[in-house]
């Protein structure tokens, strides 16, 4: 399986400043059509996974564009660019280029 | 707007049939790809497999083909099944739309014990 790693396990962040997550992956997520499936899901406290981004930096509907995803291969990144209390959560990365899908180990955000 | 329900017995006892539905509104089971994903109290998520509307199936191999996903097009429901269910099977449930989940249920606890 492929293993995704995230850092850090926990993130302190102060109202208003930025965030950042990363997420490894145990091997290239480029897949034979070209395309690298990499989503972000945010978990709000006792709330579904919501899904933010899908193919490493594509926002889905209704998500603001403080959100941001980047990276390439195995190394990747979701950007908070000014945090507020709604964000505070679990963040997961997961892969979608290989049998079985798998995810990162989550991402806590919480108010500094 | 696309929703999801699950439902289901919250109490399964050892080595018993874990048996879940998952009632979609909005769109038809007959279009995407279904999803089954679960999250142990307090810890990560795990996917467990998924269905398309024409009957095909993929499954994470970890469940040791103990899992068995299925879709009712006439209901708009997609089954769970997972047999001789220990106190490791213990989770929240969640479906989801497609292999990108780009849509959740809310999920329903399922807690195995004697």
């Amino acid at each position: 399986d492929v293993v995704m790693t995230q850092s850090p396990l926990s993130l302190p962040v102060t109202l208003g400043q930025p965030a950042s997550i990363s997420c490894r992956s145990s091997q290239s997520l480029v897949y034979s059509d070209g395309n690298t499936y990499l989503s972000w899901f945010q978990q709000r406290p006792g709330h579904s996974p919501r899904r933010l981004i899908y193919k490493v930096s594509n926002r889905d509907s209704g998500v603001p564009d403080k959100f941001s995803g980047s990276g390439s291969g195995t190394d990747f990144t979701l950007k908070i660019s000014r945090v507020e209390a709604e964000d505070v959560g679990v963040y997961y990365c997961m892969q979608g280029s290989y049998w079985p899908l798998t995810f990162g180990g989550g991402t806590k955000v919480e108010i500094k | 707007q696309v929703q999801l329900q699950e439902s289901g017995p919250g109490l399964v006892k050892p080595s018993e049939t874990l048996s879940l539905t998952c009632t979609v509104s909005g769109v038809s089971t007959s279009s995407y790809y279904w999803s089954w994903i679960r999250q142990p109290p307090g810890k990560g998520l795990e996917w467990i497999g998924y269905v398309h509307h024409s009957g095909g199936t993929k499954y994470n191999p970890s469940l040791k083909s103990r899992a068995n996903i299925s879709v009712d097009t006439s209901k708009n429901q997609v089954s769970l099944k997972l047999n001789s269910v220990t106190a490791a099977d213990t989770a929240l449930y969640h479906c989801a739309r497609g292999q990108a989940l780009d849509n959740w249920g809310q999920g329903t606890l399922v807690t195995v014990s004697s």
